[in-house]
């Protein structure tokens, strides 16, 4: 169980274009999502949560214009990277939360962005 | 500034040895604290979480929770090759939040 899937896996894009990342919990509704980038050798940085059905809250210094988050239903968040630029280039993983006793999160495989 | 602090390592152990993982977090109102292992090029995968002071185990893996000293660790007995990964700490925010503050990870490096 608490199985969750990104889609793609790999993308690779021109600068100044835009990239949609999936992020779907397949055997379990998440009631919350998050989104992480990491650069090679970091941790993990959270970017925004996101609960079904409300905005996305983000972290300090991450433009929402930029990285435009949906959590449309409770299995499925997108996040999109618009105008994406080389900096933004990194390790982009979801993870997904139920509701309950637990405050267990459970990631999905990750997305890398490579912008050219 | 919460912070959760990790040794980077790596931490290099022979094969069947005893593997120990220390954590230290600051956040005093942090009520939940779990251990990720990260494999290069991969997401973290959830080895265990504990939520009260003491020992938690689960197979091969104790987890260790001192509230008073804000600090939590890891143990892997019977090491194994496939453990070499780093292992990542994370800590709840305190407060109403259900977000998650990372280490930057120890790298456990098991020797044949």
């Amino acid at each position: 169980g608490a199985v969750v899937s990104q889609h793609p896996s790999r993308v690779i894009c021109k600068s100044g274009t835009s990239v949609k990342i999936e992020c779907r919990s397949l055997d379990f509704q998440a009631t919350t999502m998050f989104w992480y980038r990491q650069f090679p050798k970091k941790s993990l940085m959270l970017m925004a949560t996101s609960n079904e059905g409300s905005k996305a809250t983000y972290e300090q210094g991450v433009e929402k214009d930029k990285f435009l988050i949906n959590h449309a239903s409770l299995t499925l968040s997108t996040l999109t990277v618009t105008s994406a630029h080389p900096e933004d280039s990194s390790f982009y993983i979801c993870s997904a939360m139920t509701s309950g006793y637990t405050d267990t999160q459970y990631f999905g495989p990750g997305t890398r962005l490579t912008v050219l | 500034q919460k912070e959760v602090e990790q040794n980077s390592g790596p931490l290099s152990v022979p094969e069947g040895a005893i593997a120990s993982l220390n954590c230290t977090y600051s956040d005093r109102g942090s009520q939940s604290f779990f251990w990720y292992r990260q494999y290069s090029g991969k997401s973290p995968e959830l080895i265990m979480f504990i939520y009260s002071n003491g020992d938690k185990e689960d197979g091969r893996f104790t987890a260790q929770l001192n509230k008073a000293s804000q600090y939590v660790s890891l143990l892997i007995r019977d090491s194994q090759p496939s453990d070499s990964a780093t292992y990542l700490c994370a800590v709840t925010v305190g407060g109403a939040t259900n977000k998650l503050i990372f280490g930057t990870g120890t790298l456990l490096a098991v020797q044949p």
